[in-house]
């Protein structure tokens, strides 16, 4: 069964601070990964997808990297701003999603 | 294209009655998947459709919880004699075949408060 733990669980930084969100999996037999952002209330908004023969993923700001031998995945911020204040959440994709518990982030005007 | 859809958007009602959820994926999308998810955790898998096939059901998904997906088109999650333990986001996701992208597109949930 997969298992997903995001570190850290809660993130406040202030505006202009690059953000580094850590995802680590059990099971390197992904199929992909993916990146969501949750605001409060709200479904999921995907980010990033990361197949699995691929090693990052890069999408204005954003920059994701995947490391199946490792099962880490890591999600880059540059230069946050308060509209980036959500939750992030990773999910390993075998051929469903197993989520972790998610990011926190709050980004300080 | 308007993405996924759901229906209602919040429901409140009364332990032991019936709820019903609706779902409207991205309409090339084959894959539609139904997720609940509670306060500061992440979305835990409860069942997925390829077409009209239902092709797992999580341990999560009691005998009170049946999805259907009528002609691979549109999928309905029903709840019958509701539970204070079933008070939760359900969030329902799409997506094409992973061999083609797998990328999963999810809707605004449904939420769904028992009192």
């Amino acid at each position: 069964k997969q298992e997903v733990t995001q570190i850290p669980a809660a993130l406040s930084v202030p505006e202009g601070e690059n953000l580094v969100l850590n995802c680590s999996f059990t099971d390197s037999a992904i199929y992909n990964l993916q990146w969501f952002r949750q605001d409060p209330g709200k479904g999921l908004t995907s980010l990033l997808l990361i197949q699995s023969s691929q090693r990052e993923q890069t999408s204005g700001r954003l920059n994701a990297s995947l490391d199946k031998s490792s099962g880490r995945s890591t999600l880059y911020i540059a230069a946050s701003q308060p509209g980036d204040s959500a939750t992030y959440l990773c999910a390993g994709n075998d051929y469903k999603l197993s989520f972790g518990a998610g990011t926190t982030v709050t980004v300080r005007a | 294209d308007t993405g996924v859809s759901q229906d209602p958007r919040h429901k409140i009602t009364k332990r032991g009655q019936n709820v019903t959820f609706r779902c409207d994926p991205i309409s090339e999308h084959n894959r539609l998947y139904w997720y609940r998810q509670t306060l500061g955790q992440g979305p835990e898998f409860l069942t997925y459709f390829q077409n009209e096939a239902q092709l797992e059901k999580s341990r999560l998904l009691s005998d009170r919880f049946s999805a259907e997906r009528p002609k691979g088109s549109f999928s309905t999650l029903e709840i019958q004699r509701t539970e204070q333990g079933d008070s939760a986001m359900y969030l329902c996701a799409s997506s094409l075949p992973r061999t083609i992208s797998g990328e999963l597109f999810f809707g605004e949930g449904s939420r769904l408060t028992v009192l």
